[in-house]
């Protein structure tokens, strides 16, 4: 059975703490691993991995996939309170071209 | 502005009673995609269509019908068999070609409580 794996499920941390979310995955013909934020209600786009070893960041956010081990990081450093949201991280199944989502990361900035 | 937009927002449902959440995109996307959220279960996929007048099962669709009649709509009809429709719904879109880089967009969502 596909699945995508997420961890911690929570997370509580304070202004400018540095956090990294993991998210390792079992899906047939994996095609391309992308990280979301969902903050109240759309989840919006963060990145797009394909290629193993290369980061892709945006600002204070970053991310790298390793398909050797199947697993991906996002890293966001110098964290601040709008950072607070729940990260979702989903799979594209080659072929069905279908989304294998985690549970999430829900992450909790304190001032 | 091109975009997903579903509707209703919120949306009260008594038992026994059928309901359509609408989804309509304007961004030629072929591929669209009915989710549900629960807290703690991430997003789990109901019911997905790669083109117009074709849909697939998704993870859980027992309970749900979809349609795709036209490329922009792809309506959700929760009907009176889904033992516990009270949850976040979540519609997406993608180009759905296979082999590109399917980044999924996401609408607003619907809110459904059985009362």
């Amino acid at each position: 059975e596909d699945k995508v794996v997420q961890s911690p499920l929570s997370l509580v941390v304070h202004e400018g703490d540095t956090v990294t979310l993991n998210c390792s995955y079992e899906v047939t013909n994996f095609r391309s691993l992308l990280w979301y934020k969902q903050e109240k209600k759309a989840p919006t786009f963060l990145f797009m991995l394909t290629s193993s070893g290369i980061e892709k960041k945006s600002g204070r956010l970053s991310s790298i996939l390793d398909k050797k081990e199947l697993s991906s990081i996002l890293n966001i450093t110098a964290t601040q309170t709008g950072d607070s949201a729940i990260y979702l991280c989903a799979v594209v199944q080659g072929g069905s071209e279908k989304l294998v989502f985690g549970k999430g990361t829900k992450l909790t900035v304190n001032p | 502005d091109g975009g997903i937009t579903q509707s209703p927002k919120y949306l009260f449902r008594k038992e026994g009673q059928n309901v359509t959440l609408s989804c309509e995109q304007n961004l030629n996307h072929d591929a669209m995609y009915w989710y549900r959220q629960d807290p703690g279960q991430g997003l789990r996929l109901i019911y997905y269509s790669q083109i117009v007048n074709d849909f697939q099962k998704g993870d859980i669709a027992e309970g749900y019908s979809v349609s795709r009649e036209k490329k922009e709509s792809f309506p959700l009809t929760v009907t009176s068999a889904q033992k516990n429709p009270t949850a976040f719904y979540l519609c997406a879109s993608s180009t759905g070609l296979a082999g590109s880089n399917n980044e999924q967009f996401f609408g607003p969502g619907t809110r459904l409580t059985v009362l």
